[in-house]
């Protein structure tokens, strides 16, 4: 299977602040890495697809970048909605989706 | 509205079997590959199952061991999984969601179903 490691596991920042989450998969996976953002007690909500594109209605402050082994997930300007947990997701092992194991987003 | 609703979670004793519904809306349900992710407490997310919009591809996590069964009913639409055998190791929160081809994301999901094995 495809391991994919987060980092950091866990932050804390300010409003306004620029915050990067990466993700590296264990072998190259092309562009086939996927964010999620996670709020406690609530399903995941699809953030970015295909490495980069902003899914529809997901605010333009999010963006991804990043291809083969490693990814990233950079929020432009932190605002209070964007606590929760953020997983990347690969999917060109296709079924057998795997996710790296979040990163959870404080805000101070 | 587009939207997925699970059912069919609860409390269940060890080695016991439990189903779960996932019903679609809004959406022609036949055309998207479907998904059930779940989560144990406190702990990240992990794929379980997967079966295409004709029901006729599916794929299992290894480590599920055989217990589960993926179906759907695409004149119901709906998306089932049996549980079987169950342990406290599969005490979760159970999540559809509709897969999108091409970069295989997941688009949609559901408010997401606890299943409780515990004596």
């Amino acid at each position: 299977d495809i391991q994919m490691t987060q980092s950091p596991s866990s932050l804390s920042a300010s409003v306004g602040d620029r915050v990067t989450i990466t993700c590296r998969a264990s072998q190259s996976i092309s562009g086939y890495l996927n964010w999620y953002q996670q709020r406690p007690g609530k399903a995941p909500k699809l953030l970015i697809y295909a490495a980069s594109s902003l899914q529809s209605g997901v605010s333009s402050r999010f963006s991804g970048s990043g291809s083969g082994t490693d990814f990233t997930l950079t929020i432009s300007s932190l605002q209070p909605e964007d606590y929760g947990t953020y997983y990347c997701q690969q999917g060109y092992s296709s079924p057998h989706y795997t996710f790296g194991q979040g990163t959870k987003l404080e805000i101070k | 509205e587009v939207q997925l609703v699970e059912s069919g979670g609860g409390l269940v004793q060890p080695g016991g079997s439990l189903r779960l519904s996932c019903a679609a809306s809004g959406f022609t349900f036949s055309r998207y590959e479907m998904t059930w992710v779940r989560q144990a407490p406190g702990k990240g997310l992990e794929w379980v199952s997967d079966i295409s919009g004709r029901g006729t591809t599916i794929y299992y996590a290894d480590s599920l061991r055989g217990r589960f069964t993926i179906s759907r009913d695409n004149a119901k639409n709906s998306l089932y999984l049996q549980m079987n055998s169950l342990s406290a190791e599969d005490t979760a929160v159970y999540y559809c969601a509709r897969v999108v081809g091409t970069y295989w994301h997941f688009d949609l999901w559901g408010h997401g179903t606890l299943v409780t094995v515990s004596s």
